[in-house]
């Protein structure tokens, strides 16, 4: 049972290229989400999705899209990099239902160049 | 989701109580108090929830108040490696889609 996996742990990538982040729950978990967090400060949600095929935005999600084809799977796109978007990415998955805990990745560090 | 405040930094020493305030005054009845913690520049871990009595788990206890609109993070014995940035986080029942609103959280130095 590995939880929530982000790949790749650390990333550059130059100003107007596209990538995108990687995270995968093992947990059967309904609910997952896309976190940023910049130096000094709390996280920051990006996008969220509570099951395959459905998407949200959080407080932040311009110049990222998502998609949820899978429970397991929930990538984070950036499509036109920026130095903006300079920052560590978290991945966080839960359970549906009252009081459940969330899990968080270990993060990606992503450096724009 | 209500709004949370705490103290930016405390100090606490080792082997001593450690516990961090939380306000979230304008929380509703079915608004969940989360805390969570980050240490150096992991993930944030979980560490216990509450909606009205006080929990307590291996970690920590969360005293809430009878109105519902302060409670206590207790760490009973502290130790270096609690050392971290803690957030409390209010959250309605039904977990909202696991979309968590942090705050700047309490720094948390325990020193020896």
């Amino acid at each position: 049972n590995a939880g929530v996996t982000q790949t790749p742990k650390f990333q550059v990538l130059k100003t107007g290229q596209s990538m995108t982040l990687q995270c995968a729950q093992d947990m059967n978990h309904e609910y997952m989400s896309w976190y940023r967090q910049d130096p000094g400060m709390g996280l920051r949600l990006i996008h969220y999705s509570v099951g395959a095929g459905i998407t949200d935005q959080g407080e932040v999600p311009n110049g990222y899209n998502v998609s949820r084809s899978t429970t397991e799977d929930f990538p984070l796109r950036l499509l036109s990099a920026a130095p903006s978007q300079t920052s560590v990415y978290f991945c966080a998955s839960s359970a549906q239902g009252e009081g459940t805990e969330a899990f968080f990745g270990q993060g990606t560090r992503l450096t724009v160049v | 989701d209500a709004k949370t405040t705490q103290p930016p930094s405390m100090d606490c020493a080792e082997g001593r109580a450690a516990n961090l305030p939380c306000n979230h005054s304008t929380i509703s009845g079915n608004e969940y108090v989360y805390w969570y913690r980050q240490i150096h520049s992991q993930g944030p871990q979980y560490i216990i929830h509450g909606l009205k009595n006080n929990e307590t788990n291996e970690m920590a206890s969360l005293i809430i108040t009878e109105d519902r609109k302060s409670s206590t993070l207790i760490l009973p014995h502290a130790t270096l490696r609690d050392t971290a940035v803690y957030y409390c986080i209010a959250l309605k029942g039904g977990n909202q889609g696991g979309k968590l609103i942090f705050g700047q959280g309490t720094e948390l130095s325990v020193k020896p």
